[in-house]
């Protein structure tokens, strides 16, 4: 039982790039979520999804895309990075979040240039 | 925009010291509380999850209390020891997302 798994755990990218970022996790979770954290900002929300095929916008979703084609996968793709988009990145799942707490990947360290 | 505050935003204590938090969140559209310990480079871990006002957790040292008519949570530790410290979060759960505070950092000293 991996839990959910994050890739790449450090990524350098250049102004302008696109990538994407994985998150899978084996637990059948309907909830999956994209945060990033930055210092003194806590957590905040990037996207979200409640189900395969469902995706919504979070708190700060401008420069991000999501898809959720499975229960198991939820990437997050940078469309043109920017250095206002250094971050350390996080997914996070939950099956039902008014029983269990979400379960977090181990982060994906960005470095926009 | 959901507001999600947390008091203080960092607490140095002894150890032995019990100590407590304040997480202030919406009243309305409310579905439930989380609380989590996030460690030095470490991913967050839930602690608590509550959904009705008045709802108590304990988990060894630590405990929580909700209310939702007044929206705030309060987080307690007893005894704190040098492994408590760590960052401390409480995340609102509002229909379909969870969204969180800043977060309580928490230093225990020897």
């Amino acid at each position: 039982n991996a839990g959910v798994t994050q890739t790449p755990k450090f990524q350098v990218l250049k102004t302008g790039q696109s990538m994407t970022l994985q998150c899978a996790q084996d637990m059948n979770h309907e909830y999956m979520s994209w945060y990033r954290q930055d210092p003194g900002m806590g957590l905040r929300l990037i996207h979200y999804s409640v189900g395969a095929g469902i995706t919504d916008q979070g708190e700060v979703p401008n420069g991000y895309n999501v898809s959720r084609s499975t229960t198991e996968d939820f990437p997050l793709r940078l469309l043109s990075a920017a250095p206002s988009q250094t971050s350390v990145y996080f997914c996070a799942s939950g099956r039902e979040p008014t029983l269990d707490g979400y379960t977090f990947g181990s982060g994906t360290r960005l470095t926009v240039v | 925009i959901l507001n999600v505050e947390q008091s203080p935003q960092s607490l140095h204590v002894q150890e032995g010291d019990s100590t407590n938090f304040t997480c202030s969140f919406p009243s309305s559209n409310f579905y439930a509380l989380h609380w989590y310990r996030w460690e030095t480079a470490k991913s967050p871990e839930a602690l608590f999850v509550m959904t009705l006002n008045g709802d108590e957790k304990k988990k060894g040292r630590i405990s929580a209390t909700l209310n939702t008519k007044e929206g705030y949570s309060y987080l307690y530790i007893k005894g704190s020891q040098p492994e408590d410290s760590a960052t401390y979060l409480c995340a609102f759960h509002n229909t379909d997302k969870l969204i969180f505070g800043t977060g309580t950092r928490l230093q225990v000293f020897p």
